[in-house]
């Protein structure tokens, strides 16, 4: 079945910065993405959602990039500031599941 | 207003007693989903439900039992609760599957 491997585990950019997270997945009938934010104590809060037919959405600071021929996802946070500081998921579904795949997961820390 | 909510937000169980988990959603939502996240992982799906009344098995259903009496509620119960079922539980929902899942507070729940 469909796997999610997301990279890094832990990143740590300094405040200003980019952060880069990636996820890769093996299903390549996958139709539907997403990146979800969970600060500390809390619940998952959905940052964006991309649908297959898109390679290049942004948001508010947020670059979301599908790469379909290498079955990539990537999020991009430009000028990080200390509200970034969270733990970062994507998930994917479509293809052969109907329900959400998740990454693992990167601890993104803003140092000052 | 919070759309998935939780209850308890906090539990502390002997183990080997019964403990339930509640969650009620307002966004007319058709699946609803329990997970655990473990600390520092991701999210793991226990099981989940489409339809009121029925419910489906998730990855790790083993020692957990679900209940869907309506379409806005959906319990986790733990008929014997043991040690390693210490986690935080989130509860989700949406509208179809493999579409944006709408996440709750969260529950931490403590087995002694």
């Amino acid at each position: 079945g469909e796997q999610v491997e997301q990279r890094p585990p832990h990143l740590s950019v300094r405040e200003g910065d980019s952060a880069f997270i990636i996820c890769t997945y093996t299903d390549s009938a996958t139709a539907y993405f997403y990146w979800y934010k969970q600060e500390p104590g809390a619940g998952l809060q959905l940052l964006m959602s991309v649908f297959s037919n898109v390679d290049r959405k942004e948001e508010q600071g947020l670059t979301v990039l599908l790469n379909k021929k290498d079955k990539r996802l990537s999020l991009n946070l430009t000028a990080a500031h200390p509200g970034d500081s969270a733990v970062y998921f994507c998930a994917v579904s479509g293809g052969s599941n109907y329900q959400l795949i998740w990454g693992s997961g990167t601890k993104l820390i803003i140092k000052p | 207003e919070a759309a998935v909510t939780q209850s308890p937000r906090s539990k502390v169980a002997v183990t080997g007693g019964k403990v339930t988990l509640s969650c009620h959603q307002t966004n007319n939502h058709d699946y609803m989903y329990w997970y655990r996240q473990d600390t520092g992982h991701g999210l793991r799906l226990i099981h989940y439900s489409y339809v009121a009344d029925s419910t489906e098995k998730g990855d790790i259903p083993d020692g957990y039992k679900a209940s869907r009496p309506s379409q806005e509620n959906f319990s986790l119960i733990l008929e014997l609760a043991s040690l390693s079922q210490t986690a935080v539980y989130f509860c989700a929902s949406s509208g179809l599957g493999g579409q944006e899942q709408y996440f709750g507070p969260g529950t931490r729940l403590t087995v002694l």
